[in-house]
């Protein structure tokens, strides 16, 4: 069964920094890109980050660029979102979420339960 | 980026009617488009990929059509258990974007 479990939200100070981990089972995770969506309080969902199944490419949302890193360890199964320079606006539930390839399409299609993270002072 | 634009924000009806929901994207994204379904305090969950077809486990009364810039998503009848939010993903480019949302309710 294919399982993905986010760890590491909680309070951060504005400006501080927080290390999510996402923990991956039941599929090959060296053969997926992963992601990072998270989801405002009473918002939608908006995605964050995602990384090839190699490392070797990486996309950002325009407003977390310079402050967020993606990175995995396939040999852990593994996904962090490093995040650095805490903002109110990055107070969310960020997902870990395997993405697919259909074609041309690229898919979320498994989702962790989530991760709360709060910016405040 | 596309812009993913979802109407209605929301939409109430009965047991057993049809409902639709549309998403338009700022520019063609060909059939690449994907729909989520959202229960409350839960993760979102996969329905619909290449704009029409249904992942594995999805009921039949849910179906997707669409192509270009214009999709729509439809529950032939809809039932107490689809009461959710529901979103649409362009699939076409980096980086992936959502529409607003669309919550169903039950009248």
């Amino acid at each position: 069964e294919v399982q993905v479990a986010e760890s590491g939200g909680g309070l951060g100070q504005p400006g501080g920094s927080l290390r999510l981990s996402c923990a991956a089972s039941g599929f090959t995770f060296s053969n997926y890109w992963m992601s990072w969506v998270r989801q405002a309080p009473g918002k939608g969902l908006e995605f964050v980050a995602n990384i090839k199944h190699d490392g070797s490419e990486k996309f950002y949302l325009d407003s977390v660029k310079g402050r967020f890193t993606i990175s995995r360890d396939n040999a852990k199964n593994s996904l962090s979102l490093q995040m650095n320079g805490l903002r109110a606006e990055d107070t969310a539930v960020y997902y870990c979420a395997r993405l697919i390839r259909v074609s041309f399409g690229y898919y979320f299609d498994y989702w962790g339960q989530g991760t709360l993270v709060t910016v405040s002072s | 980026d596309i812009q993913m634009t979802q109407s209605p924000s929301s939409v109430s009806a009965s047991v057993g009617d049809r409902v639709t929901i549309t998403c338009r994207a700022s520019q063609g994204v060909s059939s690449w488009l994907g729909w989520y379904q959202q229960k409350p305090g839960k993760a979102p969950k996969f329905l619909i990929y290449a704009a029409s077809t249904l992942q594995s486990g999805i009921p039949s009364r849910f179906s997707g059509s669409g192509s270009g810039t214009d999709f729509t998503l439809t529950i032939s009848s809809l039932q107490p258990e689809d009461i959710a939010i529901y979103y649409c993903q362009q699939a076409n480019s980096f980086p992936l974007t959502f529409g607003g949302g669309t919550t169903v309710e039950i009248k």
